[in-house]
């Protein structure tokens, strides 16, 4: 089945840089990229997602990139701000349900 | 729209207790999921349905925990007896197709003393 690894677990960061997460898939197959943000107390929410047809897709401070060929994609956010804390996950799927990587704690601080 | 409803949002009691979880998914979304988030192993999926047909429930840990979906509107996760180990956050998610975003209810946290 698919496998998906995500670094770092924990990232922390100043106010108004920039925050790079990353994942890597195993499944060659994989076409859908889904990306969630978790806040404390509540469930996971679809913050931006790409499909394999694409390299790059944004959405005014997010952005995603995926690399096909190395199997991996990648969460952009720039100018971050202490509302982007929160834990955010990586998922892969082929036409199944999408499998989750473990996450990585985000904190920003003021 | 009110989006996946679970309830209740917290539930403490003993081990050996029978214990029912609740869920609401969106109007229209064909696919339910529930899932257990925990520390140690992070986001698991237990079981998903299609058209309140169970298709998989390989993540299912016990013969403890059977799930239904007696509706397109409704589904529960029981768990009987439950055990301290069983305690962890559930989620119910849905969604308009396998292959579509899922959206999350806000979870049950649930404490087995």
């Amino acid at each position: 089945g698919e496998n998906v690894e995500q670094h770092p677990s924990t990232l922390s960061v100043q106010e108004g840089d920039s925050a790079v997460i990353k994942c890597t898939y195993s499944d060659s197959a994989s076409n859908y990229f889904p990306w969630y943000k978790q806040e404390l107390g509540k469930g996971p929410q679809l913050i931006i997602d790409i499909r394999s047809n694409v390299g790059e897709k944004k959405d005014q401070r997010i952005a995603v990139t995926l690399n096909k060929t190395a199997k991996h994609f990648s969460l952009h956010i720039t100018e971050t701000q202490p509302e982007d804390s929160a834990v955010y996950f990586c998922a892969a799927s082929k036409e199944r349900i999408p499998t989750f990587g473990r996450g990585t704690s985000l904190i920003v601080h003021p | 729209d009110a989006g996946v409803i679970q309830s209740p949002r917290h539930e403490v009691t003993e081990m050996g207790q029978e214990v029912t979880l609740r869920c609401k998914p969106i109007s229209g979304h064909d696919y339910l999921f529930w899932y257990r988030q925990t520390m140690m192993r992070g986001l698991e999926l237990l079981i998903y349905f299609n058209n309140n047909v169970p298709i998989d429930d390989s993540g299912m840990p016990e013969d403890r925990f059977s799930a239904k979906m007696p509706n397109a509107s409704f589904s529960t996760l029981k768990i009987q007896p439950s055990e301290p180990r069983d305690s962890a956050v559930y989620f119910c998610a849905s969604s308009q197709g396998l292959h579509q975003p899922q959206h999350f209810g806000d979870g049950t946290r649930l404490s087995i003393l």
